[in-house]
This record gives C-alpha cells, sequence and structure tokens, in this order.
C-alpha cells in the first residue's frame, strides 16, 4: 500500500534552532501534501496545504514566517520550524493524497515528528 | 462548513466485549468519510473509509462502520475487541469539492481494552 515516510520521527534541539521536517511520499505520487500539529490527547490540526508547485495555504493563524513549507516535486514536501522556541514543541504530522478519476484519494499519513524545544 | 464530532473521549472496554464508537459530521455537500487509528507516537493508519456504494464498510481486523445519512452519523464498531485495538481512534470527513480538499478531524476517542 502507500507509504509516507517522514523524517526524522524525533528531534531535540536548542531554542532558536531552525528545525526541517521531510515528508516523503514512496510509492505514488501526492500532488496535495498536508502538514498538521497535535497537542497531547488532541485531535490534529491542519497548519497548511501545499499544492505541487504552489505556494503552501495556511490555516488562520498559523505563521507563515514561523512554519516555511516547501513542496517542490510530487514526492517530497519539507516544513522548517524556523527560529524554534519551547513553545513549538509538538508533535507534527505530515500526509500526502494523490487523485485519481475517482476522486480525492484518501490521504496518507507519516509516522509524526516529535520536536522537543529546550 | 463542515464538523465531526466524536461524543466520548474515553471509552474503556473488557477484551472480548463489542464496541462501537461515535462520530457525527454535519456538512452541506456530499462527503467521505474515514476512520483512523493512532498508536503511541504513530501516525494515523487508515482503518476504514466510505466513499459511496454500500452503506456498511468493514476493515481487515474486525471493524466496521455504517454511513447514515439521515443521522448523518459514521459509527464505528467491533463485536469483540482485543488488547491490541487499544488506541486513539479519530474520525474525519473530506468533502467532495475542487482540489483543496482537506480533511476534518473529529477530538478523537481513546479506546481502552481492559484484559
Amino acid at each position: 500500500g502507500a507509504v509516507v515516510s517522514q523524517h526524522p520521527s524525533w528531534v531535540i534541539c536548542k531554542s532558536g534552532t531552525s528545525v526541517k521536517i521531510e515528508c516523503r511520499s514512496l510509492d505514488f505520487q501526492a500532488t496535495t501534501m498536508f502538514w498538521y500539529r497535535q497537542f497531547p490527547k488532541q485531535s490534529l490540526m491542519l497548519m497548511a496545504t501545499s499544492n505541487e508547485g504552489s505556494k503552501a495555504t495556511y490555516e488562520q493563524g498559523v505563521e507563515k514566517d514561523k512554519f516555511l513549507i516547501n513542496h517542490a516535486s510530487l514526492t517530497l514536501s519539507t516544513l522548517t520550524v524556523t527560529s524554534a522556541h519551547p513553545e513549538d514543541s509538538s508533535f507534527y504530522i505530515c500526509s500526502a493524497r494523490g487523485w485519481t478519476g475517482a476522486g480525492p484519494q484518501p490521504q496518507h499519513f507519516g509516522d509524526g515528528t516529535r520536536l522537543s524545544i529546550l | 462548513a463542515q464538523s465531526v464530532t466524536q461524543l466520548d473521549s474515553q471509552v474503556p472496554v473488557f477484551e472480548e466485549a463489542p464496541v462501537e464508537l461515535r462520530c457525527n459530521y454535519s456538512s452541506s455537500v456530499s462527503v467521505y468519510l474515514f476512520w483512523y487509528v493512532q498508536y503511541p507516537n504513530q501516525g494515523l493508519q487508515l482503518l476504514l473509509k466510505y466513499l459511496s456504494g454500500s452503506t456498511l464498510v468493514e476493515s481487515i481486523n474486525g471493524f466496521e462502520a455504517e454511513f447514515n445519512k439521515s443521522q448523518t452519523s459514521f459509527h464505528l464498531r467491533k463485536p469483540s475487541v482485543h488488547i491490541s485495538d487499544t488506541a486513539e481512534y479519530f474520525c474525519a470527513v473530506s468533502d467532495h469539492q475542487g482540489t483543496g480538499n482537506q480533511f476534518y478531524f473529529g477530538t478523537g476517542t481513546s479506546l481502552t481494552v481492559i484484559p
């Protein structure tokens, strides 16, 4: 089945550091990728949607300059948390979705990245 | 606007007992409905989905869900749970329009199977 690889799975770094998270679709072309943030015991909150070759669309309240998203190819999207601070600590999950004549295909999720900012 | 409501945040159940996790949605357009399962420190795994056709959908591990349009529900059921079913379950709805589709997730139901 479709697989989405997310890397790294866990990162700990100092406050002020920028952190890049990669999301790759391994066996399908992901026309759209999504980035979610999940706080403990809560649901996923959509941060942004990116279509390959286009600028990402951010949800209300998400800082574009803080969370930089690049979707330069049909198999790779990156999320860069710039100048990360402790409040940015969270579980970040990406998902990727293809599109067929039958309509949008289910999103396939990566295993997430746990980001801890000291 | 669309939204998903999962009425139960936590559901404890004894092993081999039946379980139902409730999900209601609101939408003004046709919808696609999904259930995802999340094990600790992992991403979401698709459990089952309703896109069209038969309103009763099944997963390979014994779960089933029934799309009820009149009640705008998509409850998840399993007749006999196992310890390994302990996880967080998320109901989600995706709309039918254009290329800007996104998923709207419920707040999740934590299923704990008690030995």
